[in-house]
């Protein structure tokens, strides 16, 4: 079962230069998530799509975008990258939004901008 | 914003018991979630409680007041394979999951 997977594994970027992030999950979820996690500041939410065709902005938005083309794939863009976005970034999903929905986490992306 | 707290480090010894407590102030609430992550690898579930009192699953239990805005999740009988960070999340007014910075915890000998 592959559940959530994410490429690449890990990156290094120059400032400036644009990235995907990709995020793919075979459990027919509803809901996905983006969130960057940073020492000492735990996860934080960047984007989310409650369904296909949605999409939202979380807690750190900038600098980022999403689009949200079909159910299993939710990719991660950063236009123009700066240092400040160097982190460890981890895309989740859920089978709806519900309050109940346990978040089902990919393996992450290591992304060091320089 | 959001405001969810927790201690940033605990130490115990195998075969003891360790509680990590989380306080949280949010904008609603929907449940709050207990996580593992383990360095290098993505959080793994673990918890979920929504009604407070205890839930108890196998060697961890979670805790939860509403009223006080505090939980807490319990590790009995420690495991080298415990040594991890533990994460605490609540789900708030618009389901969106707010979490704390993580508790590493580090288990000895």
């Amino acid at each position: 079962t592959a559940g959530i997977t994410q490429a690449p594994t890990s990156q290094i970027l120059a400032a400036g230069r644009s990235m995907t992030l990709r995020c793919t999950q075979d459990m027919r979820h509803n809901a996905m998530y983006w969130y960057r996690q940073d020492l000492g500041l735990g996860l934080r939410l960047i984007h989310y799509s409650n369904t296909a065709g949605t999409t939202g902005k979380g807690e750190v938005p900038d600098g980022y975008s999403v689009s949200r083309a079909n159910t299993d794939d939710f990719p991660l863009t950063l236009a123009s990258a700066v240092p400040s976005q160097t982190s460890v970034y981890f895309c989740a999903s859920t089978p709806s939004s519900g309050a109940t929905d346990t978040q089902y986490f990919g393996p992450g992306t290591r992304l060091t901008v320089l | 914003g959001q405001n969810i707290d927790q201690p940033t480090e605990m130490t115990a010894t195998e075969g003891a018991i360790v509680q990590i407590n989380c306080t949280y102030q949010t904008s609603g609430f929907n449940g709050l979630f207990w996580y593992q992550q383990h360095a290098g690898e993505a959080p793994t579930f673990l918890s979920y409680n929504v009604l407070d009192g205890l839930e108890e699953k196998g060697r961890f239990s979670s805790f939860l007041s509403r009223s006080k805005g505090y939980s807490y999740l319990l590790l009995k009988e420690l495991q080298m394979k415990d040594s991890a960070s533990y994460l605490c999340a609540v789900r708030d007014g618009d389901y969106k999951l707010s979490f704390g910075a993580g508790t590493t915890v580090t288990v000895r000998a």
